[in-house]
């Protein structure tokens, strides 16, 4: 059974400082994505990861950046929090190129910054 | 890039009828398309996906369709019960790509 974990399920910060979210799987998995969920946007893509050290960005990447130092461990980064990104974040990961699609969801961190 | 719609935002339905939930998708090279489903505090789970080179799949109560030429896919689910209440997040997975883009989602309330 696939499992995902997240650091932490809530998190306060104040404006400016910088934020790590950590994201580990246990399924040998090579794919790894970080979302952000707002009420009325859905899930959106702020970075993905196909291996170790490799880093894609999605959708909206602005004020965040990710490291892959190993294969299970994936990271996300906001150098100098903001009130605008105040949000559920939600870590996934999928096998790869060779097996099923279908990605698999942490317990999510909800961040609010002050 | 792929940009999926989904309607309805909310929707309401009495228990034991069907809810039809849609996602258009704007990517044809996108060739899978899955269904997550999220209940109240809890993380997506996938409940059912589709390949673009199928036209329907059914699970027990719930089906996915897939309409390539119009590039729309829908999740049927029958017999509705309370334990369906949830968010429901539509995706397409474009070709060649490992990354999903995601609808919006679509709140279901099952009225007992």
């Amino acid at each position: 059974d696939v499992k995902v974990t997240q650091s932490s399920r809530y998190l306060v910060k104040r404006t400016g400082e910088k934020v790590f979210l950590e994201c580990v799987q246990d399924m040998d998995h090579e794919n790894m994505f970080w979302y952000r969920q707002d009420p009325g946007l859905g899930l959106r893509l702020i970075y993905f990861s196909y291996d170790v050290k490799m880093k894609e960005k999605g959708d909206i990447p602005e004020g965040y950046s990710v490291s892959r130092e190993k294969k299970e461990r994936f990271s996300l980064i906001l150098e100098s929090a903001s009130t605008n990104q105040t949000s559920m974040y939600l870590c996934a990961s999928s096998r790869g190129t060779s097996g099923s699609n279908e990605q698999f969801f942490g317990p999510g961190t909800r961040l609010t910054v002050l | 890039g792929e940009n999926v719609e989904q309607h309805p935002s909310t929707l309401s339905v009495q228990e034991g009828d069907s809810a039809v939930i849609k996602c258009t998708y704007s990517d044809s090279a996108s060739n899978y398309f899955p269904w997550y489903k999220q209940e109240l505090g809890k993380r997506p789970q996938l409940i059912i996906d589709i390949r673009s080179n199928v036209g329907e799949k059914k699970d027990q109560r719930i089906a996915v369709t897939l309409n390539k030429t119009a590039k729309h896919f829908s999740l049927h689910i029958t017999e509705t019960q309370p334990e369906d209440s949830a968010v429901y997040f539509c995706a397409a997975n474009p070709l060649y790509g490992q990354n999903f883009v995601f609808g919006p989602g679509t709140r279901l309330s099952v009225l007992p």
